[in-house]
């Protein structure tokens, strides 16, 4: 049984562009939440999907965006990319009725901007 | 955006010793949480606590939720090489699924 499953591993990209980082959920789970995890930071809060709508938002401008697909795969889009948002982008997945015990993080993608 | 204060931030110690970390906020929170992050790994929940005053353990991990819910410990007992990495506290404020995290605690672990 596949865990949290994340692509790409690594990406590269200049100021300006965009970016779409993906997500599979571990089997069985239906709730997707995204995280940005700066250098030496502590993971931040950028939403969560569920029935493929966004359900929660943490403090962060409209250039990021998600989608969830009916096989409750995820998406995560950054549009007019900063320098600063070099992170680490961490995905967790969950089922139904929300309990931090099941809660899954995948390895993450690890974004930089140049 | 908002984050935890967590102490130490890091800490090398011998084999065989106990360790002890801890996190603080300056709101209540009804959920607090341990993880541990290994390189190239997202993070790991260890323990996590509900209630007020509440004590669980996890093998060697201890972890604590506060009286006045504003704070949180983590012990290990006698560390091993294994336990290298980083740990992070996070807080749920009010079970809307927004976690809130520390900065974390690096331990270094000599053999």
């Amino acid at each position: 049984d596949a865990g949290v499953t994340q692509s790409p591993t690594h990406l590269i990209k200049t100021r300006g562009q965009q970016v779409t980082l993906r997500c599979s959920p571990k089997s069985g789970h239906d709730t997707v939440s995204w995280y940005q995890q700066a250098l030496g930071q502590g993971p931040q809060f950028i939403f969560q999907y569920y029935e493929e709508e966004e359900r929660q938002r943490g403090n962060f401008p409209d250039r990021f965006s998600g989608h969830q697909f009916p096989n409750y795969s995820s998406e995560l889009n950054v549009n007019a990319l900063l320098l600063g948002d070099s992170a680490l982008y961490l995905c967790a997945s969950s089922f139904g009725t929300f309990s931090y015990n099941e809660q899954f993080f995948g390895p993450g993608t690890r974004l930089t901007v140049l | 955006g908002q984050q935890l204060n967590q102490s130490p931030q890091s800490m090398f110690i011998q084999e065989g010793e106990d360790v002890s970390m801890n996190c603080t906020s300056s709101s209540i929170f009804n959920t607090w949480l341990w993880y541990k992050q290994d390189p190239g790994e997202g993070p790991v929940l260890l323990i996590a606590l509900y209630k007020a005053g509440e004590l669980t353990s996890n093998g060697r991990l201890t972890a604590q939720f506060g009286i006045t819910r504003k704070d949180s410990f983590l012990n290990i007992s006698a560390s091993i090489p294994s336990d290298v990495g980083i740990y992070f506290c996070a807080g749920d404020a009010g079970n809307n699924r927004k976690l809130i995290w520390g900065l974390g605690t690096s331990l270094a672990v000599n053999p």
